[in-house]
Formats: structure tokens, sequence, C-alpha cells
């Protein structure tokens, strides 16, 4: 069954370095998507991202977050300049806007990203 | 984002047993709702959609109420496996390919053996 897949699983990095989430979405779908899990609550939307342009952000995908699909399969998270705070699970998904149903989204297993 | 409201539980349940969960939603204009799953520190798994008419996969059964706004779950027959957080998950705006979804805090569900 195919699926979504995303590197690394943990990231540790100093606070103010820049990092970068990668996913590869489920390889006929057509919408792409960042959501973030700050342990022990509630999953929270980042951005969606169709036809190489970004669809739709939240209030927390500010000037320091920017995504991008460098290529035909690849689909990215860049954190600028970490802060403490944006320490959480970053979970990728996708949904093939097409067919019924067309906006079920399925997720990647996700990235640990720690700040220190 | 308005919000959507699921009671955290835990639900204790004896294997076997039938266990229902409601969640509310806030935005009356919403098109899509979903359960997901989620078991800890793993990413959120699709169980089912919800739909007007209600649906049935195996055991589990989900109902939307739109005039009241609210989703159900019913799960019978409870197995161990069943054991995880259930989460109610609804898309707030127009049910296109691009919006976001909006999650609950999730019910967490243990089943006993």
């Amino acid at each position: 069954e195919p699926e979504v897949t995303q590197t690394p699983s943990h990231q540790v990095t100093q606070m103010g370095q820049e990092v970068i989430l990668r996913c590869v979405p489920i390889s006929n779908h057509l919408y792409f998507y960042w959501y973030r899990q700050i342990l022990g609550q509630k999953v929270e939307f980042l951005v969606s991202f169709y036809n190489n342009e970004i669809s739709e952000k939240s209030e927390i995908f500010d000037d320091q977050f920017s995504v991008e699909r460098p290529d035909g399969s690849n689909f990215t998270l860049k954190i600028r300049s970490t802060k403490l705070e944006d320490s959480a699970m970053y979970f990728c998904a996708s949904s093939a806007g097409t067919g019924v149903p067309y906006n079920e989204q399925f997720f990647g297993p996700g990235t640990r990203l720690t700040v220190l | 984002r308005k919000e959507v409201e699921q009671d955290p539980g835990p639900f204790n349940v004896p294997e076997g047993a039938t266990v229902a969960f409601n969640c509310t939603y806030s935005n009356s204009a919403s098109q899509s709702f979903f359960w997901y799953r989620q078991d800890c520190r793993k990413e959120p798994k699709l169980l089912m959609s919800v739909y007007s008419s209600g649906n049935e996969d195996g055991r589990f059964t989900a109902q939307l109420n739109r005039a009241s706004q609210y989703i159900s779950l019913l799960i019978r027959d409870s197995k161990l496996s069943d054991s995880a957080t259930y989460l109610c998950v609804v898309n707030m705006y127009s049910g296109g390919g691009a919006d976001g979804l909006t999650f609950g805090k999730g019910t967490h569900l243990i089943i006993q053996p």
C-alpha cells in the first residue's frame, strides 16, 4: 500500500539553526500538507500546497517557515531560525484531490524535532 | 480557526464491550468529517470518513448530526488492539482538497482484558 515517508525520523538542532524536514508524498497525490504536534497537545495545521504554490497557511506558519517541492517527489519544510518552541513532531500528509473521497489525508510517520 | 471538542477520557472499557465517543464542532459551514486514530508517539491514521447518511466499516460506525454539529463513533466488540487515542477531525472550510484539517485533542481509549 502506498504511504507517505519522512526523513529524518529525529532531528536535534541548536536554537537559531536552520532545519529542513523532508517528505515524499504518495506518488499520485496532488495536495500536500504539513502539520505539527507539540508533545501532549493536539495536531495543528501549518500549510497546504498545491500546483507548486501555497494554498492555505495557519497563523503558526510565519516568515520563519517555508515549503518547497524541489523535484517531482520531495516536499520540504524549512525552518529558518529554530526556536525552543519549535520542538514538536512534524507530520507531512497528502491527499489525492480527485476521485471519491478526494480529500482524505494520509499522514507520514513524522519527524521529531528537538531544539536545544 | 474554531474548535473541535472531545471528551479526553480515558475511557476504560472491557474487551468485547461497545464504546461510543462524540465530538462537537463549532463551524456550521464545515463540510468534511473524519475519525483518525493515533497510537502513542505515532502519526494519525485515517479510520473513516463520516458521511451525512452515516457509515459503517466492520465494527466501526460513524454518524454525523449537522443540526446539532456533532459526530459520533461507535466501536462494537472492542479488541485490545483498539486501545488508542481517537481524533475527531473536521475540514472547517469548503471541503476542498487544499484545506487544512482541524483536529480535536482526542479521546483516549483503553481496552482492558
